[in-house]
């Protein structure tokens, strides 16, 4: 009964690889988040889709392609990886795109570029 | 456009003593604000969300926190530590337009001894 989801939970690969990781969520809510936290834990948001509509687009290489299928889903599609985008990828989600909303995040997507 | 600073990445307290962990925001209207837990390897939980009801928000395992609008503070404590509390805290605000966005500080690294 897992709220948020993401798999793989690790992902190793190689320079220049094309990857993604998947999320999906059981609770119901219209929004998803996709964070990213570097090696110094500091956590940014990367986009975030309202009813499969992209609302937060925040200066993302465009090598990032987030896909929404579906109000529960929310995937990453990372072209050419790079070294730099070695990080932990977390997916959220929440009711709605008001502020007071409380996000719920999944466990994580470590991903490492070698 | 908001911004969080969380003083000091690290504290370290003895099981059973206090534990303040201090947040600090910047935000050009009224803020939501949330303290979220982050234990490791995994994601991350919210322990608590202030949502311009009462200033005194009290969350789960014994945490709270206290937002002061003159200090632009919302410093998060627990009177008594556990070890089960060692963990990563992050501070987060929200400005609610926009896609509540939310703009997470550096993280304070809590470290608790016997």
């Amino acid at each position: 009964d897992t709220a948020v989801s993401q798999t793989p939970k690790y992902l190793v690969t190689q320079m220049g690889n094309d990857k993604s990781i998947k999320c999906e969520q059981n609770l119901g809510h219209d929004t998803m988040y996709w964070y990213k936290q570097d090696s110094k834990k500091f956590l940014k948001i990367m986009f975030s889709y309202n009813n499969k509509e992209l609302i937060i687009n925040e200066t993302v290489p465009n090598r990032f392609s987030p896909k929404s299928p579906d109000k529960a889903h929310l995937n990453l599609h990372i072209n050419s990886l790079e070294l730099g985008d070695s990080a932990v990828y977390f997916c959220a989600s929440s009711q709605d795109i008001a502020g007071a909303k409380e996000q719920f995040f999944g466990p994580g997507t470590r991903l490492t570029v070698l | 456009a908001q911004s969080v600073t969380q003083l000091g990445s690290h504290v370290s307290v003895s099981e059973g003593a206090l534990v303040l962990l201090r947040c600090n925001y910047s935000s050009s209207v009224p803020p939501y604000l949330f303290w979220y837990v982050q234990y490791p390897n995994q994601g991350l939980q919210l322990l608590l969300k202030y949502t311009s009801a009462a200033t005194l928000v009290k969350g789960i395992n014994g945490f709270e926190a206290e937002f002061k609008k003159s200090e632009t503070s919302f410093h998060l404590t627990k009177p008594s530590a556990h070890m089960s509390d060692a963990a990563e805290y992050f501070c987060a605000v929200s400005e609610g337009g926009g896609g509540n966005k939310l703009t997470f500080g550096t993280g304070t690294q809590l470290k608790v001894e016997l």
